[in-house]
């Protein structure tokens, strides 16, 4: 099973000011990446994932995050981040074929006017 | 339409209490998880089903004990309730285990 790192516990950071949050997995077996965000009292949404392909994916509301295999490396980096991006960001790995997803211990990311 | 509910969203209930937390989906998919968040945040898989078949049963108390009627439902019993019980669970679902869509969470809270 995955181990994942978070290295960041806690990122504050202004508005408009871009943001990355590392991640880093145990293996280098074949793996599937995803982070996740969960808003205050919320469940968790998927930001965005890699599967195959392109190692650098994006989401809808401006982030992205690059795989590199040789680093076992999942950083997230947005170039300009809002209020409303305060949330607790996840890191998931998961090897390919089997069916346990796990998670970093999260980042916390407060933005500031 | 809400791809992942679970039932109930809040929990309070004494200690030595029984309770259940149901989950269900509509996504078709083939995996169906629960997870423990404590109150540290952090996230851990407690169990998994495929096909209503247990294919993942990580370290959890034997009090806990989750069944599959179908592939489309996977509920989560609970007995002899304890103070360290106090978390929010997380079911989930996946097909493939390409992508993982999770519930709001139960927030149980035993007193």
């Amino acid at each position: 099973a995955q181990s994942v790192t978070q290295l960041d516990s806690q990122v504050p950071v202004f508005e408009e000011a871009p943001v990355e949050l590392r991640c880093n997995y145990s293996s280098s077996v074949s793996v599937y990446l995803f982070w996740y965000v969960q808003y205050p009292n919320q469940g968790l949404q998927l930001l965005l994932k890699y599967l195959s392909g392109s190692t650098l994916v994006e989401s809808i509301n401006g982030f992205e995050a690059e795989f590199n295999k040789s680093q076992t490396s999942f950083h997230l980096r947005k170039p300009s981040v809002h209020i409303s991006d305060t949330a607790e960001y996840f890191c998931a790995v998961s090897d390919r074929g089997d069916y346990k997803l796990s998670f970093g211990a999260g980042t916390t990311v407060t933005v500031r006017a | 339409d809400t791809a992942v509910s679970q039932t109930p969203k809040y929990l309070v209930t004494q200690m030595g209490n029984d309770k259940s937390i149901k989950c269900e989906q509509n996504l078709g998919h083939d995996t169906m998880y629960w997870y423990k968040q404590d109150s540290k945040k952090f996230l851990k898989i407690m169990f998994s089903y495929n096909n209503k078949e247990l294919i993942i049963n990580e370290t959890v108390p034997n009090r806990f004990s989750p069944k599959s009627p179908d592939k489309a439902h996977l509920n989560l019993h609970i007995n002899s309730l304890e103070l360290g019980d106090s978390a929010v669970y997380f079911c989930a679902s996946s097909l493939g285990g390409t992508g993982y869509t999770f519930g709001s969470g139960t927030r149980l809270t035993v007193v």
